[in-house]
């Protein structure tokens, strides 16, 4: 059964910071890893998809990078923003099925 | 090009009535899944539907819970003889096709509130 972990639950930081994000799956058998983004009381928005042959994407000031047989993704925000504060939820797909991590609260403070 | 839509936004119902939720998928989508988010948890799986066809329901419950995706419409979430533990967001998703580049288009959700 397949388990994503994001590390950490919640983290705060001021504007400007760079930041990472983490995500942990347990079965490498994906199609592929994508990255949400979660505000209060609303629906997801895809910020990156990364195919399981590939090794990373960028979006903007958003890089994600993926590494299959370690099971680990990470989300890389530049110059965090004010804008940015949300909750961000990774999910791997498999068969048409994805498998979602809690997510990770982040606020970033003017 | 319109987004996945859903309806209602909220919907209130009491103990042992019926809830229908409805989701249109995005133009030239023929994928649906829904997905629950209880209180303070994380998004779980439920439902994946192909037009007249349930692919996966592994995450579904096995009693007063069904979908449907007619040839026809929207795709439906019913739930019969609601309890207060049904309480939760219920997001529906589509996808153009199946497969590695199997992106999701989520909708706003449904507020589900039994009293």
């Amino acid at each position: 059964k397949q388990e994503v972990t994001q590390i950490p639950a919640a983290l705060s930081v001021p504007e400007g910071e760079n930041l990472v994000l983490n995500c942990s799956f347990t079965d490498s058998a994906i199609y592929n890893l994508q990255w949400f983004r979660q505000d209060p009381g609303k629906g997801l928005t895809s910020l990156l998809l990364i195919q399981s042959s590939q090794r990373e994407q960028t979006s903007g000031r958003l890089n994600a990078s993926l590494d299959k047989s370690s099971g680990r993704s990470t989300l890389y925000i530049a110059a965090s923003q004010p804008g940015d504060s949300a909750t961000y939820l990774c999910a791997v797909a498999l068969a048409g099925k994805s498998t979602f991590g809690d997510g990770t609260t982040l606020t970033v403070k003017p | 090009n319109a987004g996945v839509m859903q309806n209602p936004r909220h919907l209130v119902r009491r103990r042992g009535q019926e809830a229908r939720l409805r989701c249109s998928p995005m133009k030239g989508h023929s994928h649906v899944y829904w997905y629950r988010q209880l209180p303070e948890e994380g998004l779980k799986f439920m439902v994946y539907l192909q037009k007249e066809n349930i692919i996966d329901e592994s995450g579904m419950p096995k009693e007063r819970f069904s979908a449907e995706f007619p040839k026809e419409g929207p795709s439906i979430l019913r739930i019969q003889q609601v309890v207060r533990g049904d309480s939760a967001a219920y997001f529906c998703a589509s996808s153009p096709l199946q497969g590695g580049d199997e992106k999701l288009f989520f909708g706003s959700g449904t507020q589900l509130s039994v009293l």
